[in-house]
């Protein structure tokens, strides 16, 4: 089974430009989130979708970061226009109910660089 | 509002030694509690979690017992491997979902284990 997967895995930009990553969950997960984590900071959550609604986006930075989810499957973060505070990795992470409760299974995350 | 401390990195410790990684949270109601590890170049896994006080999480040899009346979550290994070098970061879930919301992060803990 493929886990969670997040394109591109590095990226770099300058301030102004706009950039959109993608997570794909794993496959039946109708849970997706998004973090991010700072350069020596704790990694912070940003929004939680259960299916293609917004559960959570309390932790969203500000009007320039719009998350989709498309149909409940993949979903997509944009960032417009990026600024310097921006940069980060990002984290996508999906889970579904068992029997244990539920587990977030996290991607390698996208490395973002705004110059 | 939710957080989570644990001790600063890097620890450095030989092979067999005993572990012990400190963490202390501060929620409102009853939250479920976990620890992620994160190896070089791979994504946050979860080690193990408690969704009670009282509950002892155990995975590889790692152990931790969710402590209600001191607020903590330390995670321990009896005798640690070069190979549990990595990233372990303490969280927690506060709305009882057992993780299915968003989780709150610590910073993380580099563990390094020399031969």
């Amino acid at each position: 089974e493929a886990g969670v997967t997040q394109f591109p895995s590095h990226s770099v930009i300058e301030k102004g430009q706009t950039v959109t990553l993608r997570c794909d969950p794993i496959s039946g997960h109708d849970n997706l989130y998004w973090y991010r984590r700072v350069m020596g900071k704790e990694i912070k959550f940003l929004l939680h979708f259960v299916k293609e609604s917004k559960q959570d986006e309390s932790g969203m930075p500000n009007n320039r970061f719009l998350a989709e989810r498309t149909g409940g499957t993949y979903s997509t973060l944009k960032v417009q226009p990026a600024e310097l505070e921006d940069s980060g990795v990002y984290f996508c992470a999906s889970s579904q109910r068992t029997g244990r409760g539920y587990e977030q299974y996290f991607g390698p995350g996208t490395r973002l660089t705004v110059t | 509002g939710n957080s989570v401390t644990q001790m600063e990195g890097p620890v450095t410790l030989s092979e067999e030694a005993f572990l012990t990684i400190n963490c202390t949270y501060t929620a409102t109601g009853y939250p479920s509690l976990f620890w992620y590890v994160q190896y070089p170049g791979e994504g946050l896994q979860l080690l193990l979690k408690a969704t009670k006080a009282d509950d002892k999480g155990s995975n590889k040899g790692f152990e931790a017992t969710y402590r209600k009346e001191t607020t903590s979550f330390h995670l321990e290994k009896g005798s640690v491997q070069v190979s549990d070098s990595a990233v372990y970061f303490c969280a927690l879930s506060d709305r009882g979902g057992g993780g299915a919301d968003g989780l709150t992060f610590g910073k993380g803990t580099h563990l390094i284990i020399q031969p």
